[in-house]
């Protein structure tokens, strides 16, 4: 298994509060993902980056921002959490942008509740 | 723009019997196409892709999928059941610089015995 962690692996918080979410990596892949899974959508991607300090928004990027400072760690923020964005958050990393894309290796969730 | 519909939200079949997960993708380019399975409460497998080599490709756990363009398919197979395929499925599309990936809704499959 890819060395990915997630932490924390569940977190219950009130709304308007402030969440970091991280995950880290120990595969010094270059791309990191950041996707929520909400029943009958899927995945869907949030921010995803392409090295440090270098990062873009995904298709679901309101109220979320993204930070990562060193190769290995990619932080997923909330800045005032709304009931809307409870959901399983999933962190993925690829090798490269190799033609074709490359293969996602995917965390083990974070299950967030915000009352 | 690019999008995947997953046209069964649930399949169930019996042990020992094909699978077929069907799988459109609509985009303004040539797509790169992924099948990933989530056993429960377990993070996503990649089972096998699609990068424009051969249309027929084979994954692992003896899954493959075909890319039909001129359906604008890539439906995902399996021979023979087992117990341990029941999951669900999601198919993906890549977008045109393979920097953004686009999940399906995904396909729970039930094995029976």
């Amino acid at each position: 298994d890819a060395g990915i962690t997630q932490s924390p692996r569940h977190k219950v918080t009130e709304t308007g509060t402030p969440v970091t979410l991280r995950c880290h990596q120990t595969e010094n892949h270059r791309y990191m993902y950041w996707y929520r899974q909400d029943p009958g959508h899927g995945l869907r991607l949030i921010h995803y980056s392409y090295g440090v300090k270098d990062t873009d928004k995904g298709e679901v990027s309101d109220g979320y921002s993204v930070s990562r400072s060193k190769t290995e760690d990619f932080l997923l923020t909330l800045e005032s959490a709304t009931s809307s964005q409870t959901s399983v958050y999933f962190c993925a990393i690829s090798e490269s942008r190799s033609t074709g894309g490359d293969t996602q290796y995917f965390g083990p969730g974070t299950r967030l509740t915000v009352l | 723009a690019q999008s995947v519909t997953q046209l069964d939200s649930h399949v169930s079949v019996s042990e020992g019997t094909p699978v077929l997960l069907r799988c459109n993708y609509s985009s303004s380019y040539s797509p790169s196409l992924f099948w990933y399975v989530q056993h429960p409460n377990k993070g996503l497998q990649l089972l096998l892709k699609y990068t424009s080599a051969a249309t027929l490709v084979k994954g692992i756990n003896g899954f493959e999928a075909e890319f039909k363009k001129s359906e604008t398919s890539f439906h995902l197979t399996k021979p023979s059941a087992h117990m341990s395929d029941a999951a669900e499925y999601f198919c993906v599309v890549s977008d045109r610089n393979f920097n953004k990936f686009y999940f399906g809704s995904g396909t729970k499959l039930n094995v029976k015995p």
